[in-house]
C-alpha cells in the first residue's frame, strides 16, 4: 500500500476525445509526476509538478498537461487523443522536490486508458 | 539522451534457481540507479537502488552492484521464489531538480514451483 490511489482504473474514449485522469497522493507530499506505460514497455516521464508548479518536463506534446491542487490531488490532461495514447498512466509522489538522493518515490497503481 | 537497457525476457525459472537479470545503461555523468517491482495489477515499487559507483543495492535477498568500468547494475538472487513472479525495471535518474527517472523495457519473471 503506497497511499496512492488513482483514478479511474480504467478508461475507454474515441480517436480525438479529451481525457482527465486523476491522482492522490499521500498527504504533506509536494512532488507529483506522471508516466506512460505502453504494452510491453517501460514507464515514460510525462511531466512533474512540485507545488503546483510543472518543473520538468519529458518529450511529450503541449496536448499532454497537468495540474495540482493544495490539497494533494493532481489531475493529468490529455487533448486530441490518439490511438497511440493508448497506455497505463501512472502517477507517483514524493515529499520533496527531486534533489534528495534518498528521496522516494511511491507510485500509484494506474490508469489503464484506451483509444480506439 | 540516457538510456537503460534490459535483459530481453520473459524469464522462466523453478522455485530456488539462480536469477540474473542484465542491465547496462547510458548517461552523463553519475546517475543513481534502482531496481523496480511490478507485481500483476500494482504499480512500481522500489526493490533496491545504489547512488554511487561500487555501490550495492540489496532487499528481500535481491543484489546489484553498481558498476561504472561496464555502466552495469545488473539483478541477482540466489534463490528466487514463486512469489517473486512480476515484471522487473532497471532504471536511472541523473541529479538535478525533478525526479525523472529513464527505465528499461522490464523483464517478465515467471518462477514455477
Amino acid at each position: 500500500e503506497t497511499g496512492v490511489t488513482q483514478s479511474p482504473t480504467h478508461l475507454i474514449k474515441t480517436r480525438g476525445q479529451q481525457v482527465t485522469l486523476r491522482c492522490s497522493s499521500q498527504s504533506g507530499h509536494n512532488t507529483v509526476s506522471w508516466y506512460q506505460q505502453a504494452l510491453g514497455q517501460g514507464p515514460q516521464f510525462i511531466f512533474q509538478y512540485y507545488r503546483e508548479e510543472e518543473n520538468g518536463r519529458g518529450n511529450f506534446p503541449p496536448r499532454f498537461s497537468g495540474l495540482q491542487f493544495p490539497n494533494y490531488s493532481s489531475e493529468l490532461n490529455v487533448n486530441a487523443l490518439e490511438l497511440d495514447d493508448s497506455a497505463l498512466y501512472l502517477c507517483a509522489s514524493s515529499l520533496g522536490a527531486g534533489r534528495g538522493e534518498d528521496e522516494k518515490l511511491f507510485f500509484g497503481s494506474g490508469t489503464q486508458l484506451s483509444v480506439l | 539522451g540516457d538510456s537503460v537497457t534490459q535483459m530481453e525476457g520473459p524469464v522462466t525459472l523453478s522455485e530456488e534457481a539462480f536469477l540474473t537479470i542484465n542491465c547496462t545503461y547510458t548517461a552523463t555523468g553519475y546517475p543513481s540507479l534502482f531496481w523496480y517491482v511490478q507485481y500483476p495489477g500494482e504499480g512500481l515499487q522500489l526493490l533496491l537502488k545504489a547512488t554511487k559507483a561500487d555501490d550495492k543495492g540489496s532487499n528481500k535477498g535481491f543484489e546489484a552492484t553498481y558498476r561504472k568500468e561496464t555502466t552495469s547494475f545488473h539483478l541477482e538472487k540466489g534463490s528466487v521464489q514463486v512469489s517473486d513472479s512480476a515484471v522487473y525495471f532497471c532504471a536511472l535518474r541523473r541529479g538535478g531538480s525533478n525526479y525523472k527517472l529513464t527505465f528499461g523495457k522490464g523483464t517478465l519473471l515467471t518462477v514455477n514451483p
